[in-house]
């Protein structure tokens, strides 16, 4: 069975600080890694990561994903209030169901 | 403006009482899911459909049918709600899962 984890569930920090998310999968026919950002209401898109050790960066956040190991991180650097959300990341497995599988997302909240 | 429009975002009901839960999305995509959000069980796919009349059992399908008569909708119905499915339900649509999903607003339902 299909497998996403998420670590921690959840973090509370100080405006300015910078923190890492973490999320391992175990999938099979692995395809691609995804991260979702979710405020009030839908998550919305934020990276996907299909090649190992390739950084992908919007702004303050950026994401890698390692293959081999088997995991991908989300760092956010100087954050800030509005950073706070769940942040969901998601595995795709591909083939010819819909192999999207979604961790159990980091809550994290930004204390001014 | 590209989208997923979900129906109604409130919904408060009676245990029995059939209803449905309308999804449509102007992007011309093939792939739409039905996903439901519970605290502590992250987001888990309901069904998924990958074009028309083409429907499949998600992770947590059991209350629920789905229907994919034209390429823009995708309903949710549930024929006889019970109280385990009050949850915050999202309609997504995606080219593939391999390029992640568009979410809908999302649609609260409450069955007392």
């Amino acid at each position: 069975e299909d497998k996403v984890v998420q670590s921690p569930l959840s973090l509370v920090v100080h405006e300015g600080d910078t923190v890492t998310l973490n999320c391992s999968y175990e999938v099979t026919n692995f395809r691609s890694l995804l991260w979702y950002k979710q405020e009030k209401k839908a998550p919305t898109f934020l990276f996907m990561l299909t090649s190992s050790g390739i950084e992908k960066k919007s702004g303050r956040l950026s994401s890698i994903l390692d293959k081999k190991e088997l995991f991908s991180i989300l760092n956010i650097t100087a954050t800030q209030t509005g950073d706070s959300a769940i942040y969901l990341c998601a595995a795709y497995s591909g083939g010819g169901a819909d192999g999207l599988t979604f961790g159990k997302g980091t809550h994290l909240i930004i204390q001014p | 403006e590209a989208q997923v429009t979900q129906n109604p975002r409130y919904l408060i009901t009676v245990t029995g009482k059939k209803l449905t839960v309308t999804c449509s999305q102007n992007m011309n995509h093939e792939y739409m899911s039905w996903y439901r959000q519970d605290p502590g069980l992250g987001l888990r796919q309901i069904y998924y459909s990958m074009n028309v009349e083409v429907t499949d059992k998600g992770d947590v399908p059991e209350g629920y049918k789905v229907s994919r008569k034209e390429k823009r909708n995708f309903p949710l119905i549930l024929e006889s709600p019970s109280p385990n499915q009050t949850s915050l339900y999202f309609c997504a649509s995606s080219l593939s899962g391999h390029y992640g999903y568009t979410f809908g607003s999302g649609t609260r339902l409450t069955v007392v």
